[in-house]
């Protein structure tokens, strides 16, 4: 069974820092990738997906996540975090079914920002 | 833009109440689905729905069952709720592209307390 793996519960960066959310992925087959924002109080959003082709994937707000086959890996980044930036990220896999993806989600990384 | 929306942010019930949580989708997508988001573990998927009048068990359905009598409504149910039921809600929906992938659009979630 596919698993996801966020390493890091909480990061705490500067304004105007790089940032880089680490996922690990576990699936026997291609997977299909993406990564979820959950700004408080809020439902998911989002942020970007991979399917298949370019390997480094450009998504909303700036945040760009790069898919590594080899190291099982699709890290999350932005060259210059902002203070709305600060929430919840949610890295997915989805197992392909006849009916689209069936997703299973990793436990989050909570960013914080500091100014 | 896709809405999906849940008819209550906030709900609190008492043990042994059966407990309906309501969605809608205004996208004519034909999937739909009902996670529980806990801290420390995710989203994990409870039930999902591929068409009107169908169900899939997800990986958490024991204590839940679902209905979708209409293509853009699919309700949760909780027939006697516990205190373990306690959660964060998200419903999503979906519909399949032509590559045969997906990508699912949340609604802004309901915060179950059962007491």
């Amino acid at each position: 069974a596919q698993s996801v793996t966020q390493p890091d519960i909480h990061i705490t960066v500067s304004e105007g820092a790089s940032l880089e959310l680490r996922c690990n992925y576990s699936y026997g087959a291609t997977p299909y990738l993406f990564w979820y924002v959950q700004s408080p109080g809020q439902g998911l959003q989002l942020l970007l997906k991979y399917f298949s082709g370019d390997t480094l994937v450009q998504g909303i707000k700036g945040f760009e996540a790069e898919f590594k086959r080899s190291q099982s890996s699709f890290n999350l980044r932005k060259p210059s975090v902002h203070w709305s930036d600060a929430a919840e990220y949610f890295c997915a896999v989805g197992e392909l079914t006849e009916y689209g993806n069936k997703l299973v989600f990793g436990a989050g990384t909570i960013l914080r920002v500091k100014s | 833009d896709v809405k999906v929306t849940q008819s209550s942010r906030y709900l609190v019930k008492r043990t042994g109440e059966k407990v309906f949580l309501e969605c809608v989708q205004d996208m004519d997508h034909e999937n739909m689905f009902w996670y529980r988001q806990d801290p420390g573990l995710g989203l994990r998927l409870i039930y999902f729905s591929y068409d009107v009048k169908m169900k899939e068990k997800g990986d958490i359905p024991e204590g839940y069952s679902v209905s979708r009598e209409k293509k853009e409504r699919f309700s949760l149910i909780l027939e006697s709720a516990s205190t373990n039921q306690t959660s964060m809600y998200l419903c999503a929906s979906s519909r399949k592209d032509s590559t045969g992938s997906d990508t699912q659009y949340f609604g802004p979630g309901t915060r179950l307390t059962v007491l």
